[in-house]
C-alpha cells in the first residue's frame, strides 16, 4: 500500500544545530514528495518540492532535502536552527496516477532551545 | 498579491447549529480543496472541486457539504456541528493547466473551529 511516514513525531534541537526530520514513503513508483511547514493557528507553507528533477532541493528558509530512491526517503535538513525554526513540519505525496490526492505524514513537531 | 482566503479566521458555534466557512482565491486556480485539521494531527482532504465537479472523499460524512457558485469562491457548510467536528479548516487551491501531472496545492490560513 502507498503510505508516507515520518520518523519521530517530536524533535528538539539547540539553536544552531543541525534540523533533520525524516520522511519515507512506500511505493513502487516515485512519488512527487513536498514539505510543508505550519505555524501555530496558521496554514501551510511549502518549504520545497521534489518533482522528479534534481535530486537535491533547495527551499525557502535555509532548509533543504534530498531525493534517495534506494531509501525511499526524503529527509528535510537545515545546517543551523534558528528559533523561528519551531513550528510543525509535514511531509506529503501525490502518488503516481493521485493527481489531486496530496497524502500527509502525522507530521513532526520541531522544538528549537537557546 | 495572489492568495488564498479564508474567513472567518475563527468561529465559534452551538452544538447542532448549521455553520458556513468561506474561502475565496485570487490566484484563478480550477481545483479547490476543503481538508480537516484536528489538533496535532495531519490535515484530512474532505472534498475538492475540480471546476464545478464535486469529488467527495469516501469517509467524509454527511454532516459536511460543500459549494462553489463561481471559480473564485468556495464554501463548507457543516450541517449539525458535532463536539468532534471542533478542527482547523483549511481551504487549498491548484491548478492542472499546466503540463505537469501533479497539482500543486496553495493552503490559507484555516479556520479554527470551536464547538459548544
Amino acid at each position: 500500500a502507498q503510505s508516507v511516514t515520518q520518523l519521530g513525531s517530536h524533535v528538539s534541537v539547540s539553536e544552531g544545530a543541525l534540523v533533520l526530520l525524516r520522511c519515507n514513503y512506500s511505493s513502487s513508483v516515485p512519488p512527487y514528495l513536498f514539505w510543508y511547514v505550519q505555524y501555530p493557528n496558521q496554514g501551510l507553507q511549502l518549504l520545497l518540492k521534489y518533482t522528479s528533477a534534481a535530486t537535491l532541493v533547495k527551499g525557502i528558509n535555509g532548509f533543504e532535502a534530498e531525493f534517495k530512491k534506494s531509501e525511499t526517503s526524503f529527509h528535510l535538513t537545515k545546517p543551523s536552527a534558528h528559533m523561528s525554526d519551531a513550528a510543525e513540519y509535514f511531509c506529503a505525496v501525490i502518488f503516481s496516477g493521485g493527481y489531486n490526492k496530496l497524502i500527509f505524514g502525522a507530521g513532526t513537531r520541531l522544538a528549537v532551545h537557546p | 498579491d495572489a492568495m488564498v482566503i479564508q474567513n472567518p479566521r475563527y468561529q465559534v458555534t452551538q452544538f447542532g447549529k448549521p455553520v458556513t466557512l468561506s474561502c475565496s482565491q485570487t490566484l484563478n486556480h480550477n481545483v479547490m480543496y476543503w481538508y480537516q485539521q484536528k489538533s496535532s494531527q495531519a490535515p484530512k482532504l474532505l472534498f475538492h472541486y475540480y471546476d464545478k465537479d464535486f469529488n467527495n472523499e469516501a469517509d467524509t460524512p454527511d454532516n459536511f457539504q460543500s459549494r462553489r457558485p463561481n471559480t473564485s469562491f468556495c464554501f463548507l457548510d457543516i450541517r449539525s456541528p458535532g463536539l468532534g467536528d471542533a478542527a482547523m479548516y483549511l481551504c487549498a487551491t491548484s491548478s492542472d493547466e499546466g503540463t505537469t501531472s501533479y497539482n500543486e496545492q496553495f493552503f490559507g490560513p484555516g479556520t479554527r473551529l470551536t464547538v459548544l
